[in-house]
């Protein structure tokens, strides 16, 4: 099974700030790698899949990047919206695991 | 708009089984897979597995393997995700979402999350 592996996974940040999070997959994923955003009570939401395209209705101030093993997720300016917990997630092979999460707080 | 509505929340006793449904509209119920994800209070999202739309199979994380079973019913777009001998770490949100792609490559809608709460 891929291990998918967030870092930081809790990150303190202000609006405004750029702020970037890592995912490490434990093998290759090619570009199977999705990201999700999750505020407290509610469902997931698709941020981001094959790596980089930005999901519908998504700012532009969300961003992916990477391949392999490596990938990230920026957030150019923070906006008051956007703290959540941010899942990574691979679609390379099955199980499609999640990363543990990285919960960005104020 | 495509939306994925998921019946209510469940109690039930260790070793008993629950059945969560997802009825989805707004799209072309069988040109798209779902998949069911579960999330324990306070951790972070659990993939358990999908139903193919494409050529009827299933694919479940070998965690759970032989005590789920994915089903749908094109006739009401619904999809079910059934799970039996339940023990009190299958307490969590049960979600389903739809899958984008023949591979299911990623989950673009999401129902709103049922609560299956095991305990005596």
């Amino acid at each position: 099974d891929i291990q998918m592996t967030q870092s930081p996974s809790s990150l303190s940040a202000s609006v405004g700030d750029r702020v970037t999070i890592t995912c490490r997959a434990s093998q290759s994923i090619s570009s199977y790698l999705n990201w999700y955003q999750q505020k407290p009570g509610e469902a997931p939401n698709l941020l981001i899949y094959a790596v980089s395209t930005l999901q519908s209705g998504v700012p532009s101030r969300f961003s992916g990047s990477g391949s392999g093993t490596d990938f990230t997720l920026t957030i150019s300016s923070l906006q008051p919206e956007d703290f959540a917990t941010y899942y990574c997630q691979q679609s390379y092979s099955s199980p499609f695991s999640f990363g543990q999460g990285t919960k960005l707080e104020i | 708009q495509v939306q994925l509505v998921q019946s209510g929340a469940e109690v039930k006793k260790p070793g008993a089984s629950v059945k969560v449904s997802c009825k989805a509209s707004g799209y072309t119920f069988s040109n798209f897979g779902i998949t069911w994800v579960r999330q324990a209070p306070g951790q972070g999202l659990e993939w358990m597995g999908w139903f193919s739309a494409y050529n009827g199979n299933t694919d479940y994380a070998q965690k759970i393997q032989g005590r789920v079973t994915m089903t749908t019913d094109i006739s009401t777009s619904t999809a079910y995700m059934e799970l039996t001998s339940l023990r009190s770490d299958d307490t969590a949100v049960y979600y389903c979402a739809r899958c984008r792609g023949t591979r299911c490559n990623n989950f673009d809608y999401w129902g709103q999350g049922t609560l299956v709460t095991v305990s005596t």
